[in-house]
């Protein structure tokens, strides 16, 4: 079974530009999760999808980041614009079925704004 | 809002030595509990979890993690360390809605 998929791994971009970052669950997990480690910080929530519907986006810095998850499958992530305290690695998760169950975590996406 | 706790940010034991990293929560309920692990270029992988019954579990790669209510701890150990355990360790607590509150996180490192 494949895990969780992230993509990039790292992104360098300039204060001002635009960054998408796309998590890939696995596959049949309706649970989709993002969530944020600014260096040197707590691994912080930023919001859940249940399917194609956000369960819950209370994390979300501001209106700079939209999430996307189109059809139920992938998400994406976008900041637009980036500044510098977005730095950090954004972690993707999915989980299955409803409750309290285990989040299966990607490898995260290492997002460093210059 | 809940809260973890990580009170050592960097540990460093010798390999073959037993090891404990320390986690306090703040809770209302009974809370569910994990340990995740994340070692350079990987994900936050899954070493246990508590969700009630028997309050020591057991997890992967030999680590245990023991629930005491009456302290609102939920330490992992393992009682031999391997230099392949050198990573960064969260514990976590369940919010609503199967959210996660994470600590810190404590490095790990392993002197041979």
């Amino acid at each position: 079974e494949a895990g969780v998929t992230q993509f990039p791994s790292h992104s360098v971009i300039e204060k001002g530009q635009t960054v998408t970052l796309r998590c890939d669950p696995i596959s049949g997990h309706d649970n989709l999760y993002w969530y944020r480690r600014v260096m040197g910080k707590e691994i912080k929530f930023l919001l859940h999808f249940v399917k194609e519907s956000k369960q819950d986006e209370s994390g979300m810095p501001n209106n700079r980041f939209l999430a996307e998850r189109t059809g139920g499958t992938y998400s994406t992530l976008k900041v637009q614009p980036a500044e510098l305290e977005d730095s950090g690695v954004y972690f993707c998760a999915s989980s299955q079925g409803h409750g309290a169950n285990v989040l299966t975590f990607g490898a995260g996406s290492r997002l460093t704004v210059l | 809002a809940q809260s973890v706790t990580q009170p050592d940010i960097h540990i460093t034991v010798s390999e073959g030595a037993s090891l404990e990293l320390r986690c306090n929560y703040s809770y209302g309920a009974t809370p569910y509990l994990f340990w995740y692990v994340q070692s350079p270029g990987q994900g936050l992988q899954l070493l246990l979890k508590y969700f009630s019954g028997d309050t020591l579990v057991q997890g992967i790669k030999g680590f245990e993690a023991e629930f005491k209510r009456s302290q609102s701890s939920f330490n992992l150990r393992k009682p031999s360390v391997h230099w392949s355990d050198a990573a960064e360790y969260f514990c976590a607590v369940r919010e609503y809605g199967n959210k996660l509150v994470f600590g810190a996180g404590t490095i790990l490192r392993v002197k041979s």
